[in-house]
């Protein structure tokens, strides 16, 4: 099992261009999540969907949007990069949203906006 | 308002010594969970806890609900054992809050 994957693992964008980070996972679970990290903060949630067809906001979710395709895919899109968006991105996932599970994450994804 | 603290934020430890991180947190919580970054970037749940205390290899979590404090301890350390330890929080199964994490450098 690969577990979360993410793509791409690097991405250098100019301000205003969009671009969609790929999140799979191979667990059968039902909750993903799309975290940002940055130097000197802790893990920020950005969205997560507890199942297949739901979406909900997290803490920092202004300049993005997501979709879950399926039960394994979880994507975060930047419509118009900025560079307060530069940072590393981890998706994750657990079993349940109901309850409190380990959560799995992928290798994160560095985006640089410039 | 950061709901969770860790304590030292750096610590460097020559190989073999007994380390203990601290977590201190601000909210009610279901579990409290210890997480591992190496330096390449990925990041492993070590530990998920709820009460009292567990035991993996040479790490030791603990959790004080009562006083809202956890430690992790990393017994007899390890070069390897180098990574930035981070402490989270979840109040419900949706919401996670992570400490800014402890960077620990082991000394050969």
């Amino acid at each position: 099992n690969a577990g979360v994957t993410q793509t791409p693992k690097f991405q250098v964008l100019k301000t205003g261009q969009s671009m969609t980070l790929q999140c799979a996972q191979d667990m059968n679970h039902n909750s993903m999540y799309w975290y940002r990290q940055d130097p000197g903060m802790g893990l920020r949630l950005i969205y997560y969907s507890a199942s297949e067809g739901t979406t909900d906001k997290g803490e920092v979710p202004n300049g993005y949007n997501v979709s879950r395709l399926n039960k394994r895919e979880f994507s975060l899109r930047l419509e118009s990069a900025a560079p307060s968006q530069t940072s590393v991105y981890f998706c994750a996932s657990s079993g349940l949203a109901t309850r409190i599970e380990t959560q799995y994450f992928g290798p994160g994804t560095r985006l640089l906006v410039l | 308002k950061n709901e969770v603290e860790q304590s030292p934020q750096n610590l460097t430890a020559q190989e073999g010594e007994f380390i203990t991180i601290n977590c201190s947190y601000s909210v009610g919580i279901s579990a409290l969970h210890w997480l591992q970054q190496h330096p390449g970037g990925g990041i492993v749940s070590l530990f998920m806890l709820s009460s009292g205390k567990k035991k993996h290899g040479r790490l030791i979590a603990t959790i004080n609900i009562q006083e809202k404090h956890s430690s992790l301890h990393i017994t007899a350390s390890h070069p390897r054992d180098s990574a930035v330890y981070i402490c989270a929080v979840s109040p419900t199964g949706n919401q996670f809050y992570f400490g800014t994490g402890t960077s620990l450098t082991v000394i050969p």
